[in-house]
């Protein structure tokens, strides 16, 4: 059984660092393509990064140069190391699998069920 | 960027009730269109995926379609359990959803 589940949120000051994690079963992360995807409060969704099972990763231009998205392949698990946080980073940060099929065509197939992270002096 | 809009942003309606939403891309993604439910303090669950394939597990009741920058979900019959927020999204270029369909009891 596929499951997902993300754990490292929590309250930071503006300007500080976090690492979610999220740990894998069920299926081998780096052969799959894996993003992170964020949901404001009241908000929508909101995709993050994504890692490909060839390392490349890409990134929303609302955080690029400040998260890096990263997996540990022996302990099948994602990571989302989160720098130099803003306000209007506050949100609940979901991982998810990605499928991919014929060109760019891919979709998010199981989520976890999100970590919150609040950033807030 | 590639901007996703949904219409309408919410809707009321009762079970039984055909139901329509849509999502237009601010270019074309060809059919590099998926939909996802999420119910309150649940994660988002795939609906529907390629514009118009259903995902395993997912009543036939929903189904999409479109191509370009024009799609549709469409759920022929209201049930219960169809009350949720229902999100577009692209994957043809980067990735970005709708802002989101609430579909409320009336």
């Amino acid at each position: 059984e596929v499951q997902l589940v993300e754990f490292g949120g929590g309250l930071i000051q503006p300007g500080g660092s976090l690492r979610l994690s999220c740990a894998a079963s069920g299926f081998i992360v780096s052969s799959n393509y894996m993003s992170w995807v964020r949901q404001a409060p009241g908000k929508g969704l909101e995709w993050v990064s994504v890692i490909y099972s060839d390392g490349r990763t890409y990134y929303a231009d609302s955080v690029t140069g400040r998260f890096t998205i990263s997996r540990d392949n022996s302990k099948n698990t994602l990571y989302l190391q989160m720098n130099s946080l803003r306000a209007e980073d506050t949100a609940v940060y979901y991982c998810a699998r990605v499928v991919v099929l014929i060109g760019s065509l891919d979709y998010l197939d199981y989520w976890g069920q999100g970590t919150p992270v609040t950033v807030s002096s | 960027d590639i901007q996703m809009t949904q219409s309408p942003s919410s809707l009321s309606a009762s079970v039984g009730d055909r139901v329509t939403i849509t999502c237009r891309a601010s270019q074309s993604v060809s059919s590099y269109l998926n939909w996802y439910q999420q119910k309150p303090g649940k994660a988002p669950k795939l609906l529907v995926y390629g514009v118009s394939s259903l995902q395993s597990g997912v009543p036939s009741r929903f189904s999409g379609s479109g191509s370009g920058t024009d799609f549709t979900l469409t759920i022929s019959s209201l049930q219960p359990e169809d009350f949720a927020t229902y999100y577009c999204q692209q994957s043809y270029s980067a990735r970005t959803f709708g802002q989101g369909t609430k579909v409320e009891m009336k």
